[in-house]
């Protein structure tokens, strides 16, 4: 059963718009969530992450958004640049381990 | 600096054959895990460690094996490789729920 959703395969955004990733899920126990970027042929990296006790959290062009009562989370890239084409998943650590999204691709069109 | 490494970045092997991937992680972490990524399913857990001589099945686990004789290693052994392990393998560690650390990934082909 899959407890942290992505529902969107593909995203494709014009450079220098905003990019809305989504992300659901549905243990209510979760209190902690990362958004990892994973380029082809390398491995997933930590981007940035949020815990339960906020509803939003930035750095630079990446905010994080978490709404609790709708279980949803959203990574919004604001401006979109080319470099930012990649994999990104979301996941929510519990119990020591990891729950992760099935991963949205984004391509960022110049 | 600290790192996690695999090897071999790419194998093909035939079916039937054992195959090992190794995973070396110099953060000193006690978690450690192996995912598998194919398209449509995201990053599936075959196997993980919470510290030496632990290990425990994840979602994916039939036709796997691992073995963690220390903290800076997890290798990962197909008893027996079937087409339909072909994909691309990541090592990650971590410490308790901090963020997990990732390998640079395995490309496994069986044909």
């Amino acid at each position: 059963d899959q407890q942290v959703k992505q529902n969107s395969p593909s995203l494709s955004v014009q450079e220098g718009r905003i990019s809305i990733l989504n992300c659901d899920y549905t243990n209510s126990m979760f209190d902690y969530f990362l958004w990892y970027k994973k380029y082809p042929a390398e491995g997933p990296t930590f981007l940035i992450s949020i815990s339960s006790i906020k509803d939003k959290n930035e750095d630079g062009r990446f905010t994080v958004f978490l709404n609790k009562s709708a279980k949803h989370l959203s990574l919004h890239i604001v401006p979109s640049q080319p470099g930012d084409s990649a994999v990104y998943f979301c996941a929510a650590p519990w119990g020591n381990q990891f729950y992760f999204g099935t991963g949205t691709s984004l391509t960022v069109i110049p | 600096d600290a790192e996690i490494t695999q090897s071999p970045r790419h194998k093909i092997t035939e079916t039937g054959r054992q195959v090992t991937l190794a995973c070396h992680q110099t953060w000193n972490h006690n978690n450690m895990f192996w995912y598998r990524q194919d398209l449509g399913h995201g990053l599936r857990l075959i196997h993980y460690s919470y510290g030496v001589q632990d290990t425990n099945k994840g979602e994916v686990s039939d036709g796997y094996s691992v073995s963690r004789s220390n903290t800076e290693d997890l290798p990962l052994t197909l008893e027996s490789a079937a087409s339909s392990q072909t994909s691309v393998y990541f090592c990650a560690s971590s410490q308790g729920t901090a963020e997990a650390f990732f390998g640079q990934g395995t490309r496994l082909t069986v044909v």
